[in-house]
């Protein structure tokens, strides 16, 4: 069936650092990919996504690819900010499955000044 | 534009008492979705809408009901609530394949 693995947190940084958020998946077909992103005591909302292989999601500093050889869509930033501070979810949507999202467990990630 | 509207914010309830959690979308959605969020286990979906007057059962859908009202409205209704049940409860929808957050309901049930 259709899966999404990604990293445990916490993830703590200092401002600045560079970001990685490592997500694989398992799904039959072409799949499309999301990041979602929490901030504290809100909803979701979609940060980034990629509908085919290769395809580069971005939005506000963060990207991720899509790789299907390696079935993977990691997140990345290049440089932090204390406003980051939030949980992240990787999810896939696929035909398969009435295209309902399968999610990850979501990555927390705090941002030290 | 309002968006997923969620109805109450926080609630807390006896057990064996029953509630109704509300969900409006304005974007004429036609899937919509209940979750429940837990420390460590990420999101569970409890059922889904495809379409107006369509439900099905999600992952865990032991001790709710749902009702798809019309294509905007979609309840989420405990009939007699358990401890297990104390979560952050969201509604979402979606047209295709991106979806939308309502701000979450946090209940407690002691």
């Amino acid at each position: 069936g259709n899966s999404v693995t990604q990293m445990e947190g916490p993830v703590t940084l200092s401002e600045e650092a560079f970001l990685t958020i490592n997500c694989t998946y398992t799904a039959t077909g072409y799949p499309s990919l999301f990041w979602y992103v929490q901030y504290p005591g809100e909803g979701l909302q979609l940060l980034l996504k990629a509908t085919k292989a290769d395809d580069k999601g971005s939005n506000k500093g963060f990207e991720a690819t899509y790789r299907k050889e390696t079935t993977s869509f990691h997140l990345e930033k290049g440089s932090v900010q204390v406003s980051d501070s939030a949980v992240y979810f990787c999810a896939l949507s696929a035909w398969g499955n009435n295209r309902k999202l399968i999610w990850g467990l979501g990555t927390s990630l705090a941002v030290n000044p | 534009n309002a968006g997923v509207t969620q109805t109450p914010k926080f609630q807390v309830l006896k057990t064996g008492q029953s509630m109704t959690l509300q969900c409006a979308q304005d974007m004429n959605h036609n899937s919509m979705y209940w979750y429940r969020q837990d420390p460590g286990m990420g999101l569970r979906l409890i059922y889904y809408s495809a379409s107006e007057g369509t439900t099905d059962k999600g992952e865990v859908p032991n001790g709710y009901n749902v009702s798809r009202l019309n294509k905007r409205e979609f309840s989420l209704r405990l009939e007699s609530a358990a401890p297990s049940q104390t979560s952050v409860y969201f509604c979402a929808s979606s047209a295709n394949t991106e979806a939308f957050f309502g701000q979450g309901t946090r209940l407690t049930v002691v």
